[in-house]
């Protein structure tokens, strides 16, 4: 169990700039979610895959937001045209399939997107 | 919709002291499970215990215990002898049954201090 990782730790941009992270989730772990979390806030959910599905989408996620999960394996958080309210950490979590509430998930260490 | 509620944004409590950190909550849904995180400078999300709705007993990990009122809906997280290395955020979140499980709803969290 090597854990969840994500990449980069730090990234700034400017405005506009596209940005793209990456999680990798703990390997036999099916399902992987996205959280963003502000300064000061509690994460909030954006969206999960169940394998390579991405099953649901928050509001939150607006359409210059893009996960993907190509193999089912590590997924990708692309942000186009960043804007700097999307200054935020932005956290990557897994748990295993074929699980239940009771489930915690396994958070990654985030990464830290400063947009200026 | 679901809600988590925690009223106190800082804690303080010296070392060798037990601390009660406060969470309400609510939700519509009988099925649900309650979370506590710790949040470290570093950014991690770090697990500390469960409890499930349905579940007659308080849960316990170690130093860390649940205090969950039902009635109330309130989930306190109670740390016994409390160390230097607890000084972090701490977050409660819940998640609800059916298929989106992992999609938690959390806190704005408290800042626990311990002083030695």
């Amino acid at each position: 169990d090597t854990g969840v990782s994500q990449d980069p730790r730090h990234k700034i941009t400017k405005r506009g700039q596209n940005v793209t992270f990456r999680c990798d989730p703990i390997s036999e772990h099916n399902r992987l979610y996205w959280y963003r979390q502000t300064l000061g806030q509690g994460p909030e959910f954006l969206t999960y895959f169940q394998n390579e599905a991405q099953l649901e989408k928050s509001r939150l996620l607006s359409d210059r937001f893009s996960a993907e999960r190509p193999k089912g394996s590590f997924s990708t958080l692309e942000i186009q045209r960043t804007e700097q309210g999307d200054s935020a950490m932005y956290l990557c979590a897994s748990s295993p399939g074929g699980g239940n509430f009771r489930s915690p998930l396994h958070f990654g260490n985030g990464t830290r997107l400063t947009v200026t | 919709a679901q809600k988590i509620t925690q009223t106190q944004p800082g804690m303080f409590v010296q070392e060798k002291e037990a601390v009660t950190l406060d969470c309400t909550y609510d939700t519509s849904d009988p099925s649900y499970g309650l979370f506590w995180y710790k949040q470290p400078s570093s950014g991690e999300m770090i697990f500390l215990i469960y409890q499930g709705s349905y579940d007659q007993q308080n849960a316990t990990e170690g130093r860390y215990s649940l205090n969950f009122q039902k009635a109330r809906k309130s989930a306190n997280l109670v740390i016994s002898a409390s160390q230097l290395g607890d000084s972090a955020m701490y977050f409660c979140a819940m998640s609800t049954g059916g298929t989106s499980y992992g999609k938690l709803t959390f806190g704005q969290g408290t800042i626990l201090t311990v002083h030695p």
